[in-house]
């Protein structure tokens, strides 16, 4: 089944504490991104890769990592979290660079940091 | 920055009645606008997707309209049934960068 993966689904850590979060797609897809969403805020990117090696800064990229080592795979690393990155979190990936095929979400990841 | 904004923020109608659903950006040189669906605790799901150049896109009840130079996309359901019952949110595109407006709750009452 075509699909994004991320883990863990829910996530409860201290502050400082270095995390991350994995996220894999089956469909050898070009374009992979990193969202959070807040409540009154909405979705907000926080990195994308246009492939592999290749990744930049979206809107709130601030405290946040990534890599892109491989084509299927695009962790998200918090290397030291602080509260104010509690949050739900999105993967998603696209056939080249979006610009003509639809985005396929993950099912998100939750995390508290406390 | 692109700016994108979604009215109104929340809709409850009964069942069977047509939805309109609206959204504006403030970039008009966008590569394309998607509607998606979300469900609590869920992920985003792809409804639509309309290039840039087009017009309109459609699929089964739902329509979506965009208007570039305007800036604006309409987002229509036919004949809503309780399991339309979700957020919808609308992104679209610039260089590789996505921004998505705040959604809209729809509530249909059976």
């Amino acid at each position: 089944e075509a699909q994004v993966t991320q883990n863990p689904r829910y996530l409860i850590t201290v502050t400082g504490k270095k995390l991350t979060v994995t996220c894999s797609q089956n469909m050898n897809h070009e374009y992979m991104s990193w969202y959070r969403q807040d409540p009154g805020l909405g979705l907000r990117q926080i990195y994308y890769s246009m492939n592999v090696e290749v990744t930049d800064k979206g809107d709130v990229p601030e405290g946040y990592k990534v890599s892109r080592k491989e084509k299927r795979n695009f962790p998200l690393i918090l290397e030291s979290p602080s509260p104010n990155q509690t949050s739900l979190y999105f993967c998603a990936s696209s056939l080249d660079d979006s610009s003509y095929s639809p985005l396929h979400f993950g099912n998100g990841t939750r995390l508290t940091v406390t | 920055k692109q700016e994108v904004t979604q009215i109104p923020a929340a809709l409850s109608v009964p069942e069977g009645e047509n939805l309109v659903l609206n959204c504006s950006f403030t970039d008009s040189a966008i590569y394309n606008l998607q509607w998606f669906r979300q469900d609590p605790g869920k992920g985003l799901t792809s409804l639509l997707l309309i290039q840039s150049s087009q017009r309109e896109q459609t699929s089964g009840r739902l329509n979506a309209s965009l208007d570039k130079s305007s800036g604006r996309s309409t987002l229509y359901i036919a004949a809503s049934q309780p399991g339309d019952s979700a957020t919808y949110l609308c992104a679209v595109i610039n260089d590789y960068k996505l921004s998505f407006g705040a959604g809209t709750t729809v509530t249909v009452r059976a």
